[in-house]
């Protein structure tokens, strides 16, 4: 069945660093993918998505590109802050319209002032 | 629109005590989502259901969780009997509005349990 794999945290950024999560996903279609946060204390939310190869999903300062060659779909943010300290996901759709969202295990961020 | 609503936000019990769980999803969708979620376990899908109708209810741990979705506006989440490794953040979740399908899915913001 489809799955998503992200990098393993936590992850522990200082301010203004770069930050790159890596999601890499299989899936027998051509499923959209999507990046969700979760803040403390929060549901998680969704950040960003991207539907085809070669999109770029963004927002908040987040990228990420479907690479149907490399299936994957990174999440980067050319420089963190501290409010962006949470948990994110990598997820798929596979487009059935009938099946729930394949969600990966999670990255906790931490920034640091 | 008021997102998916869940109630209580907070919850603690007494093992061997019911534990019901509510949500209110999107309103114009009638597909309806339950997550656990634990620092052990991470996020796990419980049960799914598709025009209240629950299609997949694979992940939901024991005879002691049951779901219902009565109609489109809402649905419960319960447990009975309570037992301390039920602890967790439980999350409903819905699609968007407007959508035809599941391609994404908006959560609340859940309840937290707590089984002493």
């Amino acid at each position: 069945g489809d799955s998503v794999t992200q990098m393993e945290g936590p992850v522990t950024l200082s301010e203004e660093a770069f930050l790159t999560i890596n999601c890499t996903y299989t899936a027998t279609g051509y499923p959209s993918l999507f990046w969700y946060v979760q803040y403390p204390g929060e549901g998680l939310q969704l950040l960003l998505k991207a539907t085809k190869a070669d999109d770029k999903g963004s927002n908040k300062g987040f990228e990420a590109t479907y690479r149907k060659e490399t299936t994957s779909f990174h999440l980067e943010k050319g420089s963190v802050q501290v409010s962006d300290s949470a948990v994110y996901f990598c997820a798929l759709s596979d487009n059935s319209g009938n099946t729930p969202l394949v969600f990966g295990k999670g990255t906790r961020l931490s920034v640091i002032a | 629109d008021a997102g998916v609503i869940q109630s209580p936000r907070h919850e603690v019990t007494e093992m061997g005590q019911e534990v019901t769980l509510r949500c209110k999803p999107i309103s114009g969708h009638n597909s309806l989502f339950w997550y656990r979620q634990t620092m052990m376990r991470g996020l796990e899908l419980l049960i799914y259901f598709n025009n209240n109708v629950p299609i997949d209810d694979s992940g939901m741990p024991e005879d002691r969780f049951s779901a219902k979705m009565p109609n489109a506006s809402f649905s419960t989440l319960k447990i009975q009997p309570s037992e301390p490794r039920d602890s967790a953040v439980y999350f409903c979740a819905s699609p968007p509005a407007g959508t035809s399908g599941i391609f994404e899915q908006f959560f609340g913001p859940g309840t937290r349990l707590t089984v002493l």
